[in-house]
């Protein structure tokens, strides 16, 4: 059975405190690991896709980078604008329909 | 272009009241899915679909119904809704395998 632990599950920072999110995962054929955006009261928004150990993605402020056991998602000096609830999913080769199992998420609030 | 559309946005049913509701995607995408969302719990896949006139239960389909009789449709029914069905509901649509989910902005629903 797939798995994904976030963690931690609140994370509060002041404008410009760079910190990490982190996302292990437990599968069976990794075929991608995403990583999501959720505003209250909106549908996750997508952000990255990692396919293979080593790989990293950026933007603006975001890194994502993946090992075969986890994800970090890394924040540099974030803004008050980039509070919200940051989501992590796998996709696994051996579930059908390209399903994908997410985890429960951490919540991250940017002090001004 | 609309992207995913689910409505309603907000309901509130009685026990043992009946509903369905609407996920429509504009983008041609075969794969559509449905998942519900708990505070704290993460995102949790109910019903899928590979395609039109194709669909499978996901983790939690006790309680739910669905039907794909188009690409574009992929509507949710709710059989005597009980307290449990509480929940917000997201509709999701995708390529396919290693491709990202585009998600509704959700159906909040409360069962009294």
């Amino acid at each position: 059975e797939d798995q994904v632990t976030q963690s931690p599950e609140a994370l509060r920072l002041q404008e410009g405190e760079s910190s990490s999110l982190n996302c292990s995962y437990t599968v069976s054929g990794l075929r991608g690991l995403f990583w999501y955006r959720q505003d209250p009261g909106k549908g996750p928004e997508f952000l990255f896709t990692l396919y293979s150990a080593g790989e990293e993605k950026e933007k603006e402020r975001l890194k994502a980078t993946l090992t075969k056991k986890e994800s970090f998602l890394h924040i540099t000096a974030p803004k008050p604008e980039d509070s919200a609830t940051y989501l992590c999913a796998v996709q696994a080769g051996e579930t059908s329909g390209s399903r994908l199992t997410f985890g429960e998420g951490t919540q991250l609030t940017v002090n001004p | 272009n609309a992207g995913v559309t689910q409505t309603p946005k907000f309901r509130i049913l009685k026990i043992g009241q009946s509903m369905t509701l609407q996920c429509t995607q504009d983008m041609n995408h075969n794969y559509m899915y449905w998942y519900r969302q708990d505070p704290g719990m993460g995102l949790k896949l109910i019903y899928y679909s590979v395609g039109a006139g194709i669909t499978d239960k996901g983790e939690v389909p006790n309680g739910y119904n669905v039907s794909r009789s188009t690409t574009e449709d992929f509507p949710l029914r709710l059989e005597l809704a009980a307290p449990s069905q509480t929940s917000v509901y997201f509709c999701a649509s995708s390529y396919g395998t290693g491709f990202s989910y585009t998600f509704g902005s959700g159906t909040r629903l409360t069962v009294v």
